[in-house]
């Protein structure tokens, strides 16, 4: 089973400042790599596939890079709606895997 | 509009099968590419991929719970049903199907979820 290793737990950004999430696999999982941003009581929300595509309406704000066991999620400038945790996920191999998580909080 | 919901027991005691129902709209599973996934998450923790069926019929588990697991599809209904045998307390948590990206293995759209608790 592949191991998501996320970094850091938590990271405290000032609004309109940049944010750089990080996301390491135990094995290459190529680019079938994804991000999530979860707010609190709701359920995830698709915003990178295959390491660095813009999912469906996601602000161009957000990029993914990476590939192989090493991945980014960067915001450029963030805004009060982008506190919320964020996951990677791999879709590689079964069984596909999270992250467990970076909380992004204000600062 | 693509929608999934969740139903199911809010509650289950230990040692019993819950079954979960995911209904969804927008898309159907008889449609070549389409899959579907559940995900589950425990209070304050993270997330944790389940399940996955395919159009075809492919089934594929969790690892750790392919024993306890099993995923159907009811394609008349367009729904997919999760069975997971002998819970415990430690499997109370928000579980939540969602729908497959075509060509890809990243969740599109999701349900809103919905909390079992697992007591006596």
């Amino acid at each position: 089973e592949i191991v998501m290793t996320q970094s850091p737990a938590t990271l405290s950004v000032s609004p309109g400042e940049r944010a750089t999430l990080s996301c390491r696999a135990s094995q290459s999982v190529s680019s079938n790599l994804a991000w999530y941003q979860q707010k609190l009581g709701q359920a995830p929300r698709l915003l990178i596939y295959g390491a660095s595509t813009r999912a469906t309406g996601i602000p161009a704000r957000f990029s993914g890079s990476g590939s192989g066991t090493e991945f980014t999620l960067t915001i450029s400038s963030l805004q009060s709606e982008d506190f919320a945790v964020y996951y990677c996920q791999q879709y590689n191999n079964f069984p596909y895997t999270f992250g467990q998580g970076t909380k992004l909080e204000i600062k | 509009q693509v929608t999934l919901k969740e139903s199911g027991p809010a509650l289950v005691k230990p040692t019993q099968t819950l079954t979960l129902t995911c209904t969804f709209f927008g898309f159907s599973l008889t449609t070549s590419g389409m899959r579907v996934s559940w995900i589950r998450q425990p209070p304050g923790k993270a997330l944790e991929w389940l399940a996955r069926i395919d159009w075809d019929d492919n089934k594929f588990y969790s690892t750790s719970l392919k024993t306890r697991l099993t995923i159907s599809k009811d394609t008349s209904r367009n729904q997919v049903v999760l069975t997971m045998t002998n819970m415990d307390p430690v499997d109370t948590g928000t579980y939540y199907c969602a729908r497959i990206r075509d060509g890809s293995g990243s969740l599109d759209y999701w349900g809103q979820g919905t909390l079992v608790t697992v007591s006596s």
